[in-house]
């Protein structure tokens, strides 16, 4: 079955201490992304990458790394959480450059406290 | 960059009336305008989407329309039904070599009153 998933699902962590959000797919897509979902501000694009050791800058990268060692993985990286952080997270990923359709992962909800 | 604005926030319609949901966009570049329904509790998930080819979609009863000169495109859903209660998001892209970043606007709580 195709899909794109993330861990932890919910996690609840302290400012200043280092995590990392997986996303793994079993799609052999090119293209992968974060996004952070907050209340009446949408989705916004956190990182993207469009194959494996090419990373950008979405629209809010600051606080964020991410790398892309190997095409199924894309993990997200918050190397010193802050409660402004706390947000619902997306990974999503699609085929290649030109293609258009995006899959979106479960989610992740990051409480920082 | 891109800036999406989409309107309303709310919007409320009874059962088999039609819904409309407007969006503009900012960058005349951009070339890819999909649309994502969001159910409470779960991940967006594509509903239709149009390229900047296209003047209109439809796919049974939700349609999006674009206007490139004027840089709005909207959502159209006909005899709506309780399930399509949702948050509805537009999203602009421009997708091309070296460029893959995705707009969204802010959302629209969708709600089917019975």
């Amino acid at each position: 079955e195709a899909q794109v998933t993330q861990n932890p699902r919910y996690l609840i962590t302290v400012t200043g201490k280092k995590l990392t959000v997986t996303c793994s797919q079993n799609m052999n897509h090119e293209y992968m992304s974060w996004y952070r979902q907050d209340p009446g501000l949408g989705l916004r694009q956190i990182y993207y990458s469009m194959n494996v050791e090419v990373t950008d800058k979405g629209d809010v990268p600051e606080g964020y790394k991410v790398s892309r060692k190997e095409k199924r993985n894309f993990p997200l990286i918050l190397e010193s959480p802050s409660p402004n952080q706390t947000s619902l997270y997306f990974c999503a990923t699609k085929k290649g450059q030109l293609t258009y359709e995006q899959y979106f992962g479960p989610g992740t909800r990051l409480t920082v406290t | 960059g891109e800036n999406v604005e989409q309107h309303p926030s709310t919007l409320s319609v009874q059962e088999g009336d039609s819904a409309v949901i407007k969006c503009t966009y900012s960058d005349s570049a951009s070339n890819y305008f999909p649309w994502y329904k969001q159910e409470l509790g779960k991940r967006p998930q594509l509903i239709i989407d149009i390229r900047s080819n296209v003047g209109e979609k439809k796919d049974q009863r939700i349609a999006v329309t674009l206007n490139k000169t004027a840089k709005h495109f909207s959502l159209h859903i006909t005899e709506t039904q309780p399930e399509d209660s949702a948050v509805y998001f537009c999203a602009a892209s421009i997708s091309n070599f070296g460029n893959e970043k995705l707009t969204f606007g802010t959302g629209t709580r969708l709600t089917i009153i019975p």
